[in-house]
């Protein structure tokens, strides 16, 4: 079955730039979404079709991706963006998430 | 705004069938496709399957035959049924809409708030 890979954990320093990857095979034929996930609360689409921001994304959140990785990029982090990050793709018709990013600011 | 809730027993014992529903409101279902996300606890998100309003399913492939969707319009409801549980299937289950581009499945949004349902030995 399709995997995403993601790292376990990031940790970045308040209003520094937090990088995190999703790899996966062929994912650069395929379109890759993003998620916050805080604590107790629901996921939340930050990222759609590689690097598109939602209505309501701050714009410190940016999208790419280069080969079969996509990065989520997050300038400026602030302590509310810690948070649990996932990558999604869709591979022949079933949905596949990554495994998740727990990302630490301190 | 579309908003959806989740609803259906918390607890359910092995090898019966959990049953959940999704209500939207806020919206029509009409020509959207509605899924169903869980979430282990302190695990990741794993795609369950995704329904159009028409009826048209499409499971995650994972779940070998358990999973039964179904749509209600006139009631601006879905359902999720998972048969032969174990206490693997403990997780929150949440329901979302599915957004399409140029009618492909894209990203889901929004999302329910949860709910948990804890499979009982």
């Amino acid at each position: 079955s399709y995997e995403l890979t993601q790292p376990a954990s990031v940790s970045v320093s308040p209003g520094q730039t937090a990088s995190i990857t999703c790899s996966g095979d062929e994912l650069g034929t395929k379109y890759t979404f993003w998620y916050q996930q805080r604590p107790g609360q629901s996921p939340v689409v930050v990222i759609y079709q590689d690097n598109m921001r939602p209505s309501g994304i701050p714009e410190r959140f940016s999208g790419s991706i280069s080969g079969n990785t996509a990065t989520l990029t997050i300038s400026g982090t602030q302590a509310v963006d810690e948070a649990d990050y996932y990558c999604q793709a869709w591979d022949s018709s079933t949905g596949v998430f990554g495994g998740g990013t727990k990302l630490t600011v301190l | 705004q579309v908003q959806l809730q989740e609803s259906g027993p918390g607890l359910v014992k092995a090898s019966g069938t959990l049953s959940l529903t999704c209500t939207v409101s806020g919206g029509s279902m009409t020509y959207y496709y509605w899924s169903w996300i869980r979430q282990s606890p302190g695990k990741g998100l794993e795609w369950i399957g995704s329904i159009y309003y028409s009826g048209t399913t499409n499971y995650n492939p994972s779940l070998k035959g358990r999973v039964t969707m179904s749509v209600d319009t006139s009631n601006n409801q879905f359902s999720l049924k998972l048969s032969s549980v174990t206490a693997a299937d403990t997780a929150v289950y949440y329901c979302a809409k599915l957004q399409t581009v140029v009618a492909r499945p894209s990203w889901f949004d929004p999302w329910g708030q949860g709910t948990l349902v804890t499979v009982s030995s």
